[in-house]
C-alpha cells in the first residue's frame, strides 16, 4: 500500500535558521509526492510536488524539497525560517486511484 | 486562480437537523473531493467525484450524502449526525489525478 511517514510530531527552529521537515515514503511504482501546509482553522495550502524529473523541487514561499530515491525520502526544506512559517505541515502521496494519503503531520514552531 | 470556496465557514447543528455544505471551484477541474479532518489529524478522504459521477465512497455512513449538481459545484448533505461527526470538512478539486488537489478553507461543523 502507498504510504508516507512523518517521523517528527514537532520541529523547533529559530528564525533565520534553516529548517527541515522529514517525510519518507513507501510506494510501488513511481511516487507522486506532495507537501501541504495548514494554518490554524484553515484549509490546506499546496506547497510543492514531485512527479518526475529534477530531484530538487522548488515551491511556494521559498520552500523546496529533495526527492531521494535511495533513501525513499522527500524532506521539506527552507534556507531561512520565518516566524510566519509556524504551521502544520503534511506530506502526501497520490496512490494512483484518485486518492491522496497523508502523513500524520509535523508541527513547525519557529521562534523569534 | 486556484481558489476553492466553501460555505458556510461555521455550522452548528443538532442531531435531528438537516443541513448542507457547499463547495465551488471555477478552475475547470474535473475531480472534486470531500475530506473530514479532526483536530491535529490528517484529512481523511470521504468521497470523490470524477466528471460529475461518484467514483469513490470511503465507506462513509449514509447520514452523509454527497451531490455534484454540475462540474463546478459539490454539496454534502447532512442528516441525523452524531457529536463525533464534529470536524473540519474540507473540499478539494483537481484536474485528472495525480494532479495537485487544491483545498478550500473548510467548514467547521459542530454537532450538538
Amino acid at each position: 500500500a502507498q504510504s508516507v511517514a512523518q517521523p517528527e510530531d514537532q520541529v523547533n527552529v529559530a528564525e533565520g535558521n534553516p529548517l527541515t521537515v522529514k517525510c519518507t515514503y513507501s510506494v510501488s511504482g513511481n511516487p507522486y509526492l506532495f507537501w501541504y501546509v495548514q494554518y490554524p482553522n484553515r484549509g490546506l495550502q499546496f506547497l510543492l510536488k514531485y512527479i518526475t524529473g529534477d530531484n530538487l523541487v522548488k515551491g511556494s514561499y521559498g520552500f523546496e524539497a529533495e526527492f531521494n530515491k535511495s533513501q525513499t525520502s522527500f524532506h521539506l526544506k527552507k534556507p531561512s525560517a520565518l516566524v510566519s512559517d509556524s504551521a502544520l505541515y503534511f506530506c502526501a502521496v497520490d496512490t494512483g486511484f484518485q486518492k491522496l494519503v497523508f502523513g500524520t503531520g509535523t508541527r513547525l514552531l519557529v521562534s523569534p | 486562480d486556484t481558489e476553492v470556496t466553501q460555505t458556510p465557514k461555521h455550522l452548528v447543528m443538532g442531531m435531528t437537523n438537516k443541513k448542507s455544505l457547499k463547495c465551488e471551484q471555477h478552475m475547470g477541474h474535473r475531480a472534486m473531493y470531500w475530506y473530514k479532518q479532526k483536530a491535529k489529524k490528517p484529512p481523511e478522504l470521504m468521497f470523490v467525484y470524477s466528471y460529475e459521477k461518484l467514483s469513490i465512497n470511503e465507506s462513509v455512513p449514509s447520514r452523509f450524502s454527497p451531490e455534484c449538481p454540475n462540474s463546478s459545484l459539490l454539496n454534502l448533505h447532512l442528516h441525523a449526525l452524531q457529536p463525533e461527526d464534529s470536524a473540519l470538512y474540507l473540499c478539494a478539486s483537481s484536474q485528472d489525478p495525480p494532479d495537485t488537489q487544491y483545498f478550500g478553507p473548510g467548514t467547521r461543523l459542530t454537532v450538538l
